[in-house]
This record gives structure tokens, C-alpha cells and sequence, in this order.
């Protein structure tokens, strides 16, 4: 089973500063990697498919990028809405699919 | 626009079973590969199994494999999952979702999930 590891586990910033997500898979996935966000008492949501494919409807202040082991997503500039708990998963190597534990990325 | 909408959860005694539901509209059920996924307190998802469009093959994570089984009647748009020798540790909000496209099978769109408490 891959597994998926996240860091940080939580960022702190400031509404219009950059954020930078790490994901890193414990054994090549390809670019078979996903982001999903979710905000307090909902599902969560798909922003990024394949490592760099926005999903319908995904603002481009998100993007995603990496291959292999290495993974990151990156909101350009964080919109209030945007401070959430993100959660990076794989379907490289499956069955499973796993996640990662998630990146809470808070308000500073 | 995609809707999927869970029911069937409740509170279960451990060794018990119950049956979810997930009711799928907006879009052609019989032409997308489903997911159920579960979320337990304070944790990631966990993906639990997949089902193809037709229902001919089956995927299952090893934590619920010969516990739970998925299915679908494409006929009344619903996708189910069956749970038996439900533990403690079953616990969790569950999920069905939507694969992103035919043949891709990308957890996409989720439903709003369905608790389900198993407690002695």
C-alpha cells in the first residue's frame, strides 16, 4: 500500500499570501495524484486530478504540480474561503487508494 | 448537476449489519464507476471500495473486504453498500462519490454523507 505523507501539517498565513503543500509518496505513483479540499462539516471536494488538471470549476489561483514521489499544490494568493484542510491521494497504485493525513491551512 | 445524496446510516451494535444507500441524479449513472468512502472523527478519508459502471468488477480496500460488499440497480440510479461484522472502529461519516469521467476513475463529486455510529 503507497503512503502518502503531508507537510506541514498545518500552515499559517495571512489572506493574499502564498501557500505551498507538500505531498511525497512512499513509492513512485506517476502523475496519478489528486487534491481535494475541505472546509468544516463538508464533503470533500476535488480541486486537482493528475497532478495538474483543474478540476470544473476550480478557481486558477489553484495548481498543482510534481510526478513521481514529489507533489505540490499551490494557492497563489488565499481568498478567505480558501483556508480549509487539504488532503492529497493516489491512484497510481491501487487497489487501494489512499490519502494523505491533510494540511489544515489556517488563518494567521 | 450532479446530486448524490446518502441515507441509511444510524446507530449499529458491534457483530451488527445495515445497509447505506446512495441515491445518484443529475447525470447517467449507468455509464459511471462508483465510489464509497468513509471519514472517521478527526481523520483523512479512507476509500473503501469501487464499483464499475456495470457492476461486473469490484474493488475493495483490505480493511472491509469479506465485511462489506457494493453494488448497484442501475435501474433506480442507487448505489449500496452492504455492511456485515460491523466494529468499533467502522465508525465514520460515509461517502458515496462519483468517478470524474468513464474509465477514469478519479473520486469526483461526494455526496453529503451519512453517519454511522457502531456502539454497544
Amino acid at each position: 500500500e503507497i503512503v502518502l505523507t503531508q507537510s506541514p501539517a498545518t500552515l499559517s498565513l495571512s489572506p493574499g499570501e502564498r501557500a505551498t503543500l507538500s505531498c511525497r509518496a512512499s513509492q513512485s505513483v506517476g502523475s496519478y495524484l489528486a487534491w481535494y479540499q475541505q472546509r468544516p462539516g463538508q464533503a470533500p471536494r476535488l480541486l486537482i486530478y493528475d497532478a495538474s488538471n483543474r478540476a470544473t470549476g476550480i478557481p486558477a489561483r489553484f495548481s498543482g504540480s510534481g510526478s513521481g514521489t514529489d507533489f505540490t499544490l499551490t494557492i497563489s494568493s488565499l481568498e478567505p474561503e480558501d483556508f480549509a484542510v487539504y488532503y492529497c491521494q493516489q491512484r497510481g497504485n491501487w487497489p487501494p487508494l489512499t490519502f494523505g493525513g491533510g494540511t489544515r491551512v489556517e488563518i494567521k | 448537476q450532479v446530486r448524490l445524496v446518502e441515507s441509511g446510516g444510524g446507530v449499529v451494535q458491534p457483530g451488527g449489519s445495515l445497509r447505506i444507500s446512495c441515491a445518484a441524479s443529475g447525470f447517467t449513472f449507468s455509464d459511471y464507476g462508483m465510489h464509497w468512502l468513509r471519514q472517521a472523527p478527526g481523520k483523512g478519508p479512507e476509500w473503501l471500495a469501487l464499483i464499475r459502471h456495470d457492476g461486473d468488477d469490484k474493488y475493495y480496500a483490505d480493511s472491509v473486504k469479506g465485511r462489506f460488499t457494493v453494488s448497484r440497480d442501475n435501474s433506480k440510479n442507487t448505489l449500496y453498500l452492504q455492511m456485515n461484522s460491523l466494529k468499533i472502529d467502522d465508525t465514520a461519516v460515509y461517502y458515496c462519490a462519483k468517478t470524474l469521467r468513464i474509465a477514469l476513475i478519479v473520486v469526483a463529486d461526494w455526496g453529503q454523507g451519512t453517519q454511522v455510529t457502531v456502539s454497544s
